[in-house]
C-alpha cells in the first residue's frame, strides 16, 4: 500500500511552547490530507483537511488559530500546535487518500505530544 | 446517537477462533466501507475496504456488507496472537471524503 511518514514521531515540550509535526506522503502526491487526534482507547477525531495550494477545513470545536495547518506541497502537510498546553497531550496523526483510489486512506505512523 | 457505533470489547478468544467485528451505522449515504487495524501506539493500516454491499475475501479477513441492515462486518479465520489489535471500522460516502470512524473493538488473542 502507499506510505506516509510522519515526523516527529513523538515529542515532549514545556507548556507555552509550539510544536511543528509533518506529514509526508512518499510515493504518491495527495492533494489533500486529514489530520486526527486519538486521546488514549478511543477512536481517531478529525482535526481539519489540508489543502495544497488553499486553506484547510476545520472541524467545529477545533481552534483554527492554535492548530495552524499549512499543505506546503503535493507531498507534505505540516500541523503547527501552538502555545502548546497540557490538554493538548494526544496522538496526532495523519493520512492522505491516493489519487487512484481516493476512498480509501493511508495513515502515517502517528507522532506522540506530551505537553509538560 | 453516533453516526458509527461499534462495541468497544475487549473481545478475548482462543487462538484459531474464528472473530467476528461488526458495526453499524445510521446514514444510509454511506457508500464505502473499510476496515482498519492499529496497534498499540502506531497509525491505523487499511485491511479491507469495501463498495457498497457484499462480501470481499483476502486471506484470513472476510469483509461483508449490509446496506439494507446498515451493517458490517469483519471475520478473521484463524486467528493469531499477532492479530491483537484495535480495530476501526470506517465509512464514507464519497470517494476521497472524510472517513466516520467507529469507536474501535479491542481484540486479544491468546495462545
Amino acid at each position: 500500500g502507499a506510505v506516509v511518514s510522519q515526523h516527529p514521531s513523538w515529542v515532549i515540550c514545556k507548556s507555552g511552547t509550539s510544536v511543528k509535526i509533518e506529514c509526508r506522503s512518499l510515493d504518491f502526491q495527495a492533494t489533500t490530507m486529514f489530520w486526527y487526534r486519538q486521546f488514549p482507547k478511543q477512536s481517531l477525531m478529525l482535526m481539519a483537511t489540508s489543502n495544497e495550494g488553499s486553506k484547510a477545513t476545520y472541524e467545529q470545536g477545533v481552534e483554527k488559530d492554535k492548530f495552524l495547518i499549512n499543505h506546503a506541497s503535493l507531498t507534505l502537510s505540516t500541523l503547527t500546535v501552538t502555545s502548546a498546553h497540557p490538554e493538548d497531550s494526544s496522538f496526532y496523526i495523519c493520512s492522505a487518500p491516493t489519487s487512484g483510489k481516493r476512498e480509501t486512506q493511508y495513515f502515517g505512523p502517528g507522532t506522540r505530544l506530551l505537553v509538560l | 446517537q453516533k453516526e458509527v457505533e461499534q462495541d468497544p470489547g475487549p473481545l478475548s478468544v482462543p487462538e484459531g477462533a474464528i472473530v467476528s467485528l461488526n458495526c453499524t451505522y445510521s446514514n444510509s449515504a454511506f457508500q464505502y466501507f473499510m476496515w482498519y487495524r492499529q496497534y498499540s501506539r502506531k497509525g491505523p493500516e487499511l485491511l479491507m475496504y469495501t463498495y457498497s454491499s457484499g462480501n470481499k475475501e483476502d486471506g484470513r479477513f472476510t469483509a461483508q456488507v449490509d446496506k439494507s441492515s446498515k451493517y458490517i462486518s469483519l471475520f478473521i479465520r484463524d486467528s493469531q496472537p499477532s492479530d491483537s489489535a484495535t480495530y476501526l471500522c470506517a465509512m464514507a460516502k464519497n470517494a476521497g471524503n472524510m472517513l466516520t470512524f467507529g469507536g474501535g473493538t479491542r481484540l486479544m488473542v491468546k495462545p
